[in-house]
């Protein structure tokens, strides 16, 4: 059964600072991995997407890359800024799964002015 | 990108009572899903909707507790019934579009007392 964590569960950086979130999985059978964003009492928004064939990708300041081999992603978040305080969540969908996702634990980040 | 809108977006309900939550998306989509989100956790998938047929139950989620309607290919209900606090969530409708990514509603924000 796939499992997905993310370490740390909590992080606080002054802003400009660069963010390094984790995100591991114990299948590297996967078709996919994402990388959301929720605020709090909120949806969630789709910030990555990396297909299992691809190493990275890069939207403006966020940068995400894929190791499947050894389970892990990483979120990269440039030069940090208060309006990027939020949970970040790391989703596999997996090929054992179907189309369903599996999600870790989250991230709360919190980016102090 | 899907749009998707929710409807509530927050109650407040009295145990034993009955809810339902409605789903729309801006685009025709074959699947459909909904996850609950419990104070401080993470996602977990409920079941899936496809227009259709019957909705596909994840173990621990039974079809008397959250009846899917699945109408059309652009909306969907969940209903939660015979409410308690434990039922207390974020509810989220969820869809997939080409190439391969989920998106997700605002959510609803319940409330059981």
């Amino acid at each position: 059964k796939q499992e997905v964590t993310q370490i740390p569960a909590a992080l606080s950086v002054p802003e400009g600072e660069n963010l390094v979130l984790n995100c591991s999985f114990t299948d590297s059978a996967i078709y996919n991995l994402q990388w959301f964003r929720q605020d709090p009492g909120k949806g969630l928004t789709s910030l990555l997407l990396i297909q299992s064939s691809q190493r990275e990708q890069t939207s403006g300041r966020l940068n995400a890359s894929l190791d499947k081999s050894s389970g892990r992603s990483t979120l990269y978040i440039a030069a940090s800024q208060p309006g990027d305080s939020a949970t970040y969540l790391c989703a596999v969908k997996g090929k054992a799964a179907g189309n369903k996702l599996t999600f870790g634990g989250g991230t709360r980040v919190l980016v102090k002015p | 990108s899907a749009v998707i809108s929710q409807k509530p977006s927050r109650d407040i309900c009295q145990r034993g009572t009955s809810l339902t939550i409605q789903c729309q998306v801006d685009s025709q989509v074959t699947m459909m899903f909904w996850y609950r989100q419990q104070p401080g956790q993470s996602l977990t998938l409920i079941a899936t909707a496809n227009q259709g047929s019957e909705a596909t139950y994840e173990s621990g989620f039974v079809i008397d507790k959250f009846p899917i309607s699945r109408p059309n290919l652009t909306f969907s209900t969940l209903t939660v019934s015979n409410m308690s606090p434990e039922d207390s969530s974020i509810y989220l409708c969820s869809v997939v579009q080409i190439p391969d990514t989920q998106y997700f509603g605002p959510g609803t924000r319940l409330t059981v007392l």
